[in-house]
């Protein structure tokens, strides 16, 4: 069984640049998440997929954006790019919208100059 | 919406059991979730309660008092490798998402 993966692992990027953040989804999981965490905080849900739909969204802008794939691994696209946009980018998969676990992938530090 | 409150720090000695508390307030509410995060890692599943009482797992167990909207996360025989921060984390029916606590983060000492 494969677990989660998500690359990159570490991105540098500028203000005002676009940015693609990948993430596979565990062996059949069909549901995926993506979270932004700050240093020392809990993740904030950004939005999740279900099948290729987008089906819930947290409170952040439309710049923030994702996909999901036929085969359920996603991308987090965000554009315009903020310097409080650096965090630690986690990707969860679960089975089904109320799977009670959720496995996170190792996450994708970004970081904005 | 939903929001959740954690103790920012605990300090513990190794051999001792430790809890770690989490009250939460939630439009619904379908389940709390406890999650484990290492310095650089991923946060990992601990435990899962809908209902009220105990679940336990291990050394670890679990709390939930639906009616004072309340958990705990209850660590037995500490050991250093237990140095992390703990999530507590809710979601609420209808398929909403996952609300993440901001995490206690537990220092265990010799």
């Amino acid at each position: 069984e494969t677990g989660v993966t998500q690359s990159p692992t570490h991105l540098i990027k500028t203000r005002g640049q676009q940015v693609t953040l990948r993430c596979s989804s565990q062996s059949g999981h069909n549901t995926v998440s993506w979270y932004q965490q700050a240093l020392g905080q809990g993740p904030q849900f950004i939005f999740q997929y279900y099948r290729e739909e987008e089906n819930g969204r947290g409170n952040f802008p439309p710049r923030f954006s994702g996909l999901q794939f036929p085969n359920y691994s996603s991308e987090l696209n965000v554009n315009a790019l903020e310097l409080d946009d650096s965090a630690l980018y986690l990707c969860a998969s679960s089975e089904g919208l109320a799977g009670v676990e959720q496995y996170f992938g190792p996450g994708t530090r970004l970081t904005v100059t | 919406g939903q929001s959740l409150e954690q103790p920012s720090e605990v300090t513990a000695v190794e051999g001792a059991i430790v809890q770690m508390n989490c009250t939460y307030q939630t439009s619904g509410f379908y389940g709390l979730s406890w999650y484990q995060q290492h310095d650089g890692g991923a946060p990992t599943f601990l435990s899962y309660n809908a209902l009220d009482g105990l679940e336990e797992t291990g050394r670890f167990s679990s709390f939930l008092s639906r009616s004072d909207s309340y958990g705990y996360l209850l660590l037995q025989e500490l050991q250093m490798k237990d140095s992390a921060s703990y999530f507590c984390a809710v979601r609420g029916r209808g398929n909403t998402p996952l609300v993440f606590g901001k995490g206690t983060r537990l220092s265990v000492i010799a």
